[in-house]
């Protein structure tokens, strides 16, 4: 299994400006994944990130709005940009480990 | 892409009772997990079972792939099992887990 950290926990955020989540893990991985939760809903992939290249984006996910960073194989980051009170969710980190999926506990984001 | 539908959507149960949650999936996968979601948010894992029946404690899983569905089985439930059910499935021919619906569960004392 692998430990996974993220960063902040949850924060509170004004209408318009961006925050960036830190995903840190114990262990050298290939892909990461991040997703999001919105309020009462299931989770949904908003991107695939692969250490030395662009992130892979799902239908209706888009750079500018998640920018993505993975620098080496331990670490990334997610940026939510310019936000807006529908961005209030859950953002949460993952690796797969021998087929099995790893969750951090999760980035909780409230917009105002 | 690949559809993952889980039922019931919503279950209340007393204390003590058992109940079964499906997972149906529409295409072929390589990987299936059963998540418990807890009323704090935190996701714990609770059976990767690409196929065949595992069990843990009073929680057991079966999955027939050929068939494409998923079962977990609970029993004589608890306060602490309320929250959240998901299945995950990764689609073959992917690497990506998705995400069934979900099953939200509330035992009662």
């Amino acid at each position: 299994s692998a430990v996974i950290s993220q960063k902040p926990s949850r924060d509170i955020c004004q209408r318009g400006t961006s925050l960036t989540i830190q995903c840190q893990v114990d262990s050298q991985v290939t892909m990461m994944f991040w997703y999001r939760q919105q309020p009462g809903q299931s989770l949904t992939l908003i991107a695939t990130a692969n250490q030395g290249s662009e992130a892979t984006y799902e239908s209706g996910f888009v750079i500018d709005k998640f920018p993505i960073s993975r620098p080496n194989l331990t670490f990334s980051t997610l940026t939510v940009s310019n936000m807006s009170p529908e961005d209030s969710s859950i953002y949460l980190c993952s690796v797969s480990g021998g087929g099995e999926l790893f969750f951090g506990e999760g980035s909780r984001l409230t917009v105002l | 892409g690949i559809q993952v539908e889980q039922s019931p959507p919503d279950l209340i149960l007393q204390e003590g009772a058992n109940s079964t949650l499906r997972c149906n999936f529409s295409d072929s996968v390589n990987n299936l997990q059963w998540f418990h979601q807890n009323p704090w948010g935190q996701l714990i894992n609770l059976f990767y079972i690409p196929s065949g029946t595992k069990q843990n404690g009073r929680l057991s899983a079966t999955t027939v792939a050929t068939e494409r569905y998923s079962l977990l089985y609970i029993s004589s439930s608890q306060t602490t099992d309320s929250g959240v059910y998901f299945c995950a499935v990764e689609a073959s021919g992917t690497y990506k887990y998705i995400f069934g619906t979900g099953t939200r569960l509330k035992v009662l004392a």
